[in-house]
Parts: C-alpha cells; structure tokens; sequence
C-alpha cells in the first residue's frame, strides 16, 4: 500500500530533550516536506527537500533540523524542543511531475512540557 | 498579506444546498491550485486541484479559477453531513520549490 508513515504518533517531552520524528514514503516520491499544523494558523511550512542530500528551509524553520540520506526517509529533529513547538506535524510527499499532490502521513502530535 | 487568505467560518449550509469555498492568493505568476479536505484530527486529502482559468468538475466538486482576480474557489453541490471538515486551499508559486503554500482552512458545516 503507497503511503507515508511517521513515527511516533503522540509524544509527550520535556523542554530541552532531543527528539527526532520519523518520516517514510513507500512511492519513491523525489519531494518531501514537514509541516506543522496550530489552530487559526493553518499549515505551515517547516522544511522541504526535492531529492536526496538537497534541503531547504520552508516558512518556520527556528529550532528544527531535517536531513534526506535516502530517498524514502526525511526525519524532523528538534535539537532542544521549547512549548511553543507543540503541535501537530505532518510529513508529506509528493512526486516531481503531474499534479504535484501531497501526500501526507497520520500527523505527530507533540507536547513539550 | 498573507499569501493564500481563507475566511476560517464556521461556514453553515442545509443538507443538500451548495456550499461555496473562496480563497484568494497573492502571487500573479501562481501556477497550481489545490483544495484539501481535512477532517478533524486526521490528515488532509486532495480533493482537485485546477492550472487552468475557468471550471473543472469532478462529481459534486466544481473548482473555479480566476487568475486575474487571483481567486479560486470549491462549489460543493448536494452538501451532506459527511463534508462537514475544514477545508484547505494550497497554492503553488511560481519560480520556486513544488512544495504547496497552504490557508489556514475554511470550516464547514452541513447540518441535516
């Protein structure tokens, strides 16, 4: 089945504890991308990447790092994550040509205490 | 100016009225335009999306594009119960990465 996974689905830490969310598609999609997603805010680009070892910054990216070593897998690190990094983060894909669709994961639900 | 502007409702139709989404977008040279159904605590999910000026169907989905007036819209005909989600306009700029802008969702509710 073609999908994106990510991993874990609820997380609850402390401020300052790294963590890293796991991301994977299954479509060998060249793009992929991390969003996190607050109520009145909407969608809001962290990172991108349009194929392996090529990264680049979205609209939010303070206090994230991403990194794309193989073409499926594209984890968001928080090297020290604060409160205001609560929320719920979506990773998605999408391919290079035709409608350029995103094709997101479950969502992670973080809570940084 | 935000770059893709939604009213966030709630917006609230009878059963089976048509239900009519706007978004408005800022870049001109705007070159792809989705709309996502996104329902509570789950993940979005394509509903069309539309390059062209004018109107595309699908079932009881009709996306509108007017590149001069930089608006597209979602029409949804015989609205049942079961739309009743947020719904995201995403549009993708021109001379950049294909990685979608998204509003921050219309909500709608079709009551019966």
């Amino acid at each position: 089945e073609a999908q994106v996974t990510q991993n874990p689905r609820y997380l609850i830490t402390v401020t300052g504890k790294k963590l890293t969310v796991t991301c994977s598609q299954n479509m060998n999609h060249e793009y992929m991308s991390w969003y996190r997603q607050d109520p009145g805010l909407g969608l809001r680009q962290i990172y991108y990447s349009m194929n392996v070892e090529v990264t680049d910054k979205g609209d939010v990216p303070e206090g994230y790092k991403v990194s794309r070593k193989e073409k499926r897998n594209f984890p968001l690190i928080l090297e020290s994550p604060s409160p205001n990094q609560t929320s719920l983060y979506f990773c998605a894909s999408s391919p290079p040509e035709g409608s350029y669709e995103q094709y997101f994961g479950p969502g992670t639900r973080l809570t940084v205490t | 100016q935000k770059e893709v502007e939604q009213n966030s409702g709630p917006l609230s139709v009878p059963e089976g009225a048509i239900a009519s989404l706007n978004c408005t977008y800022s870049d001109r040279g705007s070159q792809s335009f989705f709309w996502y159904r996104q329902y509570s605590g789950k993940s979005p999910e394509l509903i069309m999306f539309i390059y062209s000026n004018g109107d595309k169907e699908d079932g009881r989905f009709t996306a509108q594009l007017n590149k001069a007036s930089q608006y597209v819209s979602l029409l949804i005909r015989d609205s049942q119960p079961s739309d009743s989600a947020t719904y995201l306009c995403a549009v993708i700029r021109r001379g950049g990465s294909y990685i979608p802008t998204f509003g921050r969702g219309t909500s709608l509710i079709v009551h019966p």
